[in-house]
C-alpha cells in the first residue's frame, strides 16, 4: 500500500482482555516503530524493531506489552491482562532505514478502549 | 536526557494572520529536528525536518531554522489559512536517543475566516 496502515482502527476491551494490534509498514521500509498517545500528549516511544530484531524496547511500560515482527515486514503489538490505563491510540511508524535523520512516516493508529 | 518542549495552546487565528508556534529541546549530542501535522481526523504527517544546525526546513509556507545556540526550532507561517487548522508536533531524533522520536505535547492550532 502507498502509506502505513494498521489494524483495527477502534478496539474496545475489557479489563484483563488479551488484546494485538497489527502494523503493516510501508513496503521495502525495514525500521519500524510503535509508540502510544495518550490524550492531549504527544506521542511516547514503545519500541523499534530493525528488520525483525527488536532493537530498542526500553519505552514499553511492563511485562504486559510485547511486540513481534516475524519476517521483518508486518508487526503486532500484543498487550496481556489489560488494564484501563492502557486506554490509548496506539500509533506505527516506519522509516526507510534506521537512523535519525530518517522521516517516520506514521499509520493511523489503533484507538484502544480498555473499559 | 531528551526533551522536547512546545508552546502550549490552543492557538486561535484569524485567516492571513502570522504564525508562531515555539519549541525548545534538550538533547545530548546533535539532533534532528521535525515538524509533524495532524489534521482532524487524520494521521500524524511530516511538515518539515532540519538535521544539523543553522538548517532551514520549508514545506507548505512553514519554515522552521535549526538554533543550536538557542536549542530551538520555532514554526512559522507569514499567512495562516483556514486549512492549516490542526494540531503540530515539535520532535527530535539523535545519535544519542537510539532512533526514537521524541515528541512536545502538540498545539492545536485554529484558524478563523
Amino acid at each position: 500500500g502507498a502509506g502505513v496502515s494498521q489494524t483495527p482502527s477502534n478496539k474496545v476491551t475489557e479489563k484483563g482482555k488479551y488484546v494485538e494490534l497489527r502494523c503493516d509498514p510501508i513496503s521495502g521500509h525495514t525500521a519500524l516503530y510503535w509508540y502510544r498517545q495518550s490524550l492531549g500528549q504527544g506521542p511516547e516511544f514503545l519500541i523499534y524493531f530493525q528488520g525483525t530484531g527488536a532493537a530498542d524496547d526500553s519505552g514499553l511500560p511492563n511485562d504486559r506489552f510485547f511486540a513481534v515482527r516475524p519476517e521483518g515486514s508486518v508487526s503486532t503489538l500484543k498487550i496481556q491482562r489489560t488494564e484501563r490505563g492502557d486506554s490509548a491510540v496506539y500509533l506505527c511508524a516506519s522509516s526507510l532505514r534506521p537512523g535519525s535523520q530518517e522521516t517516520q512516516y506514521f499509520g493511523p493508529g489503533t484507538r484502544l478502549l480498555v473499559l | 536526557g531528551n526533551s522536547v518542549t512546545q508552546m502550549e495552546g490552543p492557538v486561535t487565528l484569524s485567516e492571513e494572520a502570522f504564525l508562531t508556534i515555539n519549541c525548545t529541546y534538550t538533547a545530548t549530542g546533535y539532533p534532528s529536528l521535525f515538524w509533524y501535522v495532524q489534521y482532524p481526523g487524520e494521521g500524524l504527517q511530516l511538515l518539515l525536518k532540519a538535521t544539523k544546525a543553522d538548517d532551514k526546513g520549508s514545506n507548505k509556507g512553514f519554515e522552521a531554522t535549526y538554533r543550536k545556540e538557542t536549542t530551538s526550532f520555532h514554526l512559522e507561517k507569514g499567512s495562516v489559512q483556514v486549512s492549516d487548522s490542526a494540531v503540530y508536533f515539535c520532535a527530535l531524533s539523535g545519535a544519542n536517543t537510539g532512533n526514537q522520536f521524541y515528541f512536545g505535547t502538540g498545539t492545536s492550532l485554529t484558524v478563523i475566516p
